[in-house]
């Protein structure tokens, strides 16, 4: 099945520093790359998604002079907390969908990254 | 943001046990629906995409069923072993291409 790498897997940083994780599709072209956050014992929580090229959409609450998607490549989307504060500590997880596939097109997911900020 | 529920949260199984749990969700704008399986330290797996009301999807051990009418689906594992452990995601397919997903149904199958 497609496979979809996370980089970092885990991430402790200081408070005031700007944290990039990476996503990549190994062996398909991602057209659309979603990521989510997740709080203890809470559902993954769509921040936004990113179309190869274009402009990513956030969910509403999700600052994005926060939380910077860049997308450049069909296999590449990167996600940068922006001056991380200790309420940013999370699970950050990201999928991609291949081609233009619709409500039926499956997301392939990383195996997520785990954010402390102290 | 849509309301998807799935219960029980939690469940401990006998190993050879057979067992099920539910997702509900909106039947309003019903699009898809997506079951997923995720173990810790591993990348969720896609098991099914549903569609159709009355669907029923099967892979292995594990089935599907959906009621997009009354806006539910049902997941079943006959015969549970303990590689059966996990965290099982729903998630209804909302527009433009987003899912959202349930807090998930985690599964301790007990050898």
């Amino acid at each position: 099945g497609a496979v979809v790498s996370q980089h970092p897997s885990r991430v402790i940083c200081k408070s005031g520093t700007s944290v990039k994780i990476e996503c990549r599709s190994l062996d398909f072209q991602a057209t659309t790359m979603f990521w989510y956050r997740q709080f203890p014992k809470q559902s993954l929580m769509l921040m936004a998604t990113s179309n190869e090229g274009s402009k990513a959409t956030y969910e509403q609450g999700v600052e994005k002079d926060k939380f910077l998607i860049n997308h450049a490549s069909l296999t590449l989307s990167t996600l940068t907390v922006a001056s991380a504060h200790p309420e940013d500590s999370s699970f950050y997880i990201c999928s991609a969908r291949e081609g233009l596939a619709g409500a039926q097109g499956t997301q392939y997911f990383g195996p997520g990254t785990r954010l402390l900020v102290l | 943001i849509l309301n998807v529920e799935q219960s029980p949260q939690s469940l401990h199984v006998q190993e050879g046990d057979s067992t099920n749990f539910t997702c509900s969700f909106p039947s309003s704008n019903f699009y898809a629906l997506h079951w997923y399986r995720w173990e810790t330290a591993k990348s969720p797996e896609a098991l099914f995409v549903m569609t159709l009301n009355g669907d029923e999807k099967k892979k292995g051990r594990i089935s599907a069923t959906l009621n997009t009418k009354e806006g539910y689906s049902y997941l079943y594992i006959k015969g549970s072993q303990p590689e059966d452990s996990a965290t099982y995601l729903c998630a209804p397919h909302l527009p433009s291409n987003r899912l959202a997903f349930g807090k998930g149904n985690q599964v301790v199958v007990i050898p």
